[in-house]
C-alpha cells in the first residue's frame, strides 16, 4: 500500500527558531518521486519541492532544506530562521503507483510562525 | 501567465440539488487533476484527465459524481443529488503531462457547503 504520514498536527515556533516537518511515506514503486507543497492561508496549493528517489543528496533553497533518507522512508523538511510568512499549511506527497502523478498526500502540518 | 482558476470561488447549495464546478488548467496542460479537501485533511484524488477521456476516475466516491473535459481544456465537475457529507474544498491542478517527476499547478479551489 502507498501511504504518506505526516505525525505532526500542528507546530507552533517563534520568529527566526528552525523548524523541522516530518514526513514518513510508504510505496511499493522502486522509483519515486516524492514532493512538498505549502497551502497558505489563501488555499491555493504552491509547489515547494520534487525529490527523485535515486538521488539522496540533501537540497537547500535559501533558508528551507530537505533531508530524503530513503533508508527510513523519510523526507524531512527543514525551514531555518523561520518567518512569520512561513505560517501555512505544508503537505508531503508521493504519486500512486501507475506511471503517471496521481498524488497521495499526507494529513499536512499546520505551521504557525509567531512575532 | 495565466495560471490554473477555477470557478465558483464558493458555492452554497441544498441537498439534494446539481451543482457543477468548472476548471480552466493551464493553457498547454494535458493532464488535469481533480481533489478533495475535507476539512484539516490532505486533498484526495478523484479523478485524472489526459487530453479529453478520463484515464483513471477511481477516485470518485460514488455515480453521483460525474467529470468531463470535453475539448481537452476546461472541465466541469458535476455533482447530482449532493449530499451534506459533500461539503469540502475542490481542487484543481494542470500539469503538462500525466507524468510522476512533473509538479501539478493547483487552482484556488471552489469552497462547496451543502446545508
Amino acid at each position: 500500500a502507498q501511504k504518506v504520514t505526516q505525525a505532526q498536527t500542528e507546530i507552533s515556533v517563534v520568529e527566526k527558531e528552525d523548524v523541522t516537518l516530518d514526513c514518513v511515506y510508504e510505496t511499493r514503486d522502486t522509483t519515486y518521486y516524492l514532493f512538498w507543497y505549502k497551502q497558505p492561508p489563501s488555499g491555493e496549493l504552491v509547489f515547494l519541492i520534487r525529490r527523485n528517489s535515486f538521488d539522496e543528496q540533501n537540497e537547500i533553497s535559501g533558508r528551507y532544506s530537505w533531508n530524503f533518507q530513503k533508508s527510513t522512508s523519510s523526507f524531512n523538511f527543514t525551514i531555518t530562521a523561520s518567518q512569520v510568512v512561513d505560517s501555512a499549511v505544508y503537505f508531503c506527497a508521493l504519486p500512486f503507483s501507475g506511471g503517471y502523478n496521481k498524488l497521495i498526500f499526507g494529513a499536512g502540518t499546520r505551521l504557525a510562525v509567531h512575532p | 501567465g495565466a495560471g490554473v482558476s477555477q470557478t465558483p470561488s464558493n458555492k452554497v447549495t441544498e441537498k439534494g440539488k446539481y451543482v457543477e464546478l468548472r476548471c480552466d488548467p493551464i493553457s498547454g496542460h494535458t493532464a488535469l487533476y481533480w481533489y478533495r479537501q475535507s476539512l484539516g485533511q490532505g486533498p484526495e484524488f478523484l479523478i485524472y484527465f489526459q487530453g479529453t477521456g478520463a484515464a483513471d476516475d477511481s477516485g470518485l466516491p460514488n455515480d453521483r459524481f460525474f467529470a468531463v473535459r470535453p475539448e481537452g481544456s476546461v472541465s466541469t465537475l458535476k455533482i447530482q443529488r449532493t449530499e451534506r457529507g459533500d461539503s469540502a474544498v475542490y481542487l484543481c491542478a494542470s500539469s503538462p503531462e500525466g507524468v510522476p517527476y512533473n509538479e501539478q499547478f493547483f487552482g484556488p479551489g471552489t469552497r462547496l457547503t451543502v446545508l
